[in-house]
């Protein structure tokens, strides 16, 4: 099983600065089958990222993925009130598994 | 548009039964793999079976393999999900997701907004 490791916990950032959010995995996920998720609370999961790198569709270009083997990074600039929320990544190469998941809060 | 309507959640006593269900629309549901995930509350996620375009193969998670069975309908674009022997650690919002291309190698696209179900005595 693949393990996916989500840093930091919690990340304190303020409007209009950039996020960098990381997920490590215990073994090389397979043709970059990883993908990023938005939660809210009271809401389903929103797809953000799948291979990587591809937006899903109607996210804004503000998101982005990158990363290949065993680090994969969400990057998300100029911060926005709505963008705080709790993300997840998750590896689908190998059977399927999520991160503990990174919680964005207003600082 | 694409529409994932999960039901059948509730309370249930440990070492009970319940079945879930979810409804599709929008879609060619008889040629889509379809998955169930779930959240216990507080928690992250966790995915729990996936049952391919026609129902022939069906995975699971360690966790609930042996108790839990996926099957489908094609003719009534609907998904079930039964839940034997149920423990309080089953007790989480259960969603019903599908892909984008129908593959089991593709981020969860879709999802439905989840069905609530608690084991407790």
């Amino acid at each position: 099983e693949i393990v996916l490791t989500q840093s930091p916990g919690t990340l304190s950032l303020s409007p209009g600065e950039r996020a960098t959010l990381s997920c490590r995995a215990s073994q090389s996920v397979s043709s970059s089958y990883l993908a990023w998720y938005q939660q809210k609370p009271g809401q389903a999961p929103r797809l953000l990222i799948y291979g990587a790198s591809k937006r899903a569709t109607g996210i804004p270009d503000k998101f982005s993925g990158s990363g290949s083997g065993t680090d994969f990074t969400l990057t998300i600039s100029r911060l926005e009130p709505e963008d705080f929320a709790v993300y997840y990544c998750q590896q689908y190469g190998s059977s399927y598994s999520f991160g503990q998941g990174t919680k964005l809060e207003i600082k | 548009q694409v529409q994932l309507l999960e039901s059948g959640g509730g309370v249930v006593q440990p070492g009970r039964s319940l079945r879930l269900s979810c409804a599709a629309s929008g879609f060619t549901f008889r040629s889509f793999g379809i998955h169930w995930v779930r959240q216990a509350p507080g928690k992250g996620l966790e995915w729990v079976a996936v049952i391919s375009y026609d129902g022939t193969n069906a995975y699971y998670a360690e966790s609930v393999k042996g108790r839990f069975t996926i099957s489908r309908d094609n003719s009534k674009n609907t998904l079930h999900l039964q839940m034997n022997s149920l423990r309080a650690e089953d007790t989480a919002v259960y969603y019903c997701v599908t892909t984008d291309s129908g593959s089991y190698h593709d981020g969860f696209h879709y999802w439905g907004q989840g069905t609530l179900v608690t084991v407790s005595s």
